[in-house]
């Protein structure tokens, strides 16, 4: 089935550095949406992107829908201590439908 | 705001006992899903659910069975457990984006953390 390669699997990071990850697919996918899993939490909704090359927002948080549509990219800018937790990017097994496949997670470990 | 809620919130369960996870949404939406969280797996769809009185197989849907009486819940049931079913699982529900082409965000659950001996 389809799969979502997460990369890195794991950042260790001082408070204040900028993040960046990506998530990759063998598949083209025409929706990227990336969550974020607090501890002991659900995965809340970060963004959303619908359109290849896409670049969007979210306060210190821009992410990319990549050209090939196999890609996106997540940068976290200025880190803090709130800003770690486990970052999935999911897409839709098919395209307008509500089931998602999820990649493996970034785990994001900040030291103050 | 109660959004979803899952029940109970921790089980142990011994290898051949069965249980039900219980998941309850308030938003009025009409999809509901079960996922559940390995480490280094992220989550992985179970069983889904369009509307009431219908269900679906995901991804790892062996050794699980859902239901869908009412449009606000959407129960999980493990008949005989597995070590191998150890895990953390999370329900979620969303409805569609108006557009008709959008996949809709996904509301999720606190998570329930069952462990089988």
């Amino acid at each position: 089935g389809q799969q979502l390669n997460q990369s890195p699997q794991s950042m260790f990071i001082q408070e204040g550095e900028d993040v960046s990850m990506n998530c990759t697919s063998s598949s083209i996918f025409n929706t990227w949406l990336w969550y974020k899993q607090d501890p002991g939490e659900g995965p809340v909704l970060l963004i959303a992107l619908y359109k290849a090359g896409e670049l969007t927002s979210n306060g210190r948080l821009t992410a990319q829908f990549g050209i090939t549509r196999k890609d996106s990219f997540l940068n976290i800018s200025a880190s803090i201590p709130s800003d770690v937790g486990i970052y999935f990017c999911a897409g839709p097994l098919i395209q307008g439908a509500q089931k998602l496949v999820f990649g493996q997670g970034t785990r994001l470990t900040i030291n103050p | 705001n109660a959004g979803v809620t899952q029940t109970p919130k921790f089980r142990v369960l011994k290898t051949g006992q069965s249980m039900t996870l219980l998941c309850a949404q308030d938003m009025n939406h009409e999809y509901m899903y079960w996922y559940r969280q390995d480490p280094g797996m992220g989550l992985r769809l179970i069983h889904y659910s369009v509307g009431e009185g219908t269900t679906a197989k995901g991804e790892v849907p062996d050794g699980y069975n859902v239901s869908r009486l009412k449009k606000q819940n959407f129960l999980l049931g493990l008949e005989s457990a597995a070590p191998s079913q150890t895990s953390v699982y999370f329900c979620a529900s969303s409805s569609p984006k108006p557009s008709g082409t959008r996949t809709g965000e996904l509301f999720f659950g606190e998570g329930s953390r069952l462990t089988v001996l």
